[in-house]
């Protein structure tokens, strides 16, 4: 069985802080793990995905994930926050077989100017 | 390159009724799964067809049907509705056996139930 846990519902940062969204996953099967977003009223855009590459992973926007085994963690980061990035973040995971995705609860992130 | 598209963006049922909601997938995916977002809430698994035929399910009861056409396209039927249907329903898109099971999602539709 695979699932995932989003610490924190709601993260609040300041325009040029870091941004570090949380997220741990648990799965029987290797897995691979995405990080989503999505902007009010719209659909999700996929960020980054790990797919037992590099286990430091480059996405869209400046956002990058590590996947860490032993933590069981894919936590999301950007070094200097933007006022666009305010939306909400779902970390998910999935097994090999191109089958569904588990999706987290979702974190709201927040952008103080 | 079109994405994934999805019709209509906006709909209100009355209880009881039943809905259809569509669903084209991006060009050259071949796959495509269903997902219930209720609000504030991430979004459920409801279903995936794959060459016509459901795939794989997940924690939905039979009220929720799908169907796949030849040209991939997929439909999502939730028939006896329930004010707890009201949700967004995403729509998303794969290639089978694709690099790195990247999955597309659509805008989705919104679903009242009243």
């Amino acid at each position: 069985a695979q699932s995932v846990t989003q610490l924190g519902s709601h993260v609040s940062v300041s325009e040029g802080a870091l941004v570090l969204l949380r997220c741990n996953y648990s799965s029987s099967v290797p897995p691979y793990l995405f990080w989503y977003v999505q902007y009010p009223n719209q659909g999700l855009q996929l960020l980054l995905k790990y797919t037992s590459a590099a286990t430091l992973v480059k996405g869209i926007n400046g956002f990058e994930a590590e996947f860490k085994k032993s933590e069981t963690s894919f936590h999301l980061t950007k070094p200097s926050a933007h006022m666009s990035d305010a939306a909400e973040y779902f970390c998910a995971v999935s097994d090999r077989s191109g089958g569904k995705l588990i999706f987290g609860q979702g974190t709201e992130l927040s952008v103080k100017p | 390159d079109a994405g994934v598209t999805q019709s209509p963006t906006h709909l209100i049922k009355t209880r009881g009724q039943q809905v259809t909601l569509r669903c084209s997938p991006k060009s050259g995916h071949d796959t495509v799964s269903w997902y219930q977002q209720a609000l504030g809430q991430g979004p459920q698994f409801i279903f995936q067809y794959y060459e016509e035929e459901e795939r794989q399910r997940g924690n939905f009861p039979d009220r929720f049907s799908g169907h796949q056409f030849p040209n991939y396209s997929s439909e999502l039927n939730v028939n006896a509705l329930l004010l707890g249907d009201s949700a967004l329903y995403l729509c998303a898109s794969s290639r089978r056996g694709g690099s790195g099971n990247t999955i597309y999602f659509g805008e989705g539709s919104w679903l009242t139930v009243v």
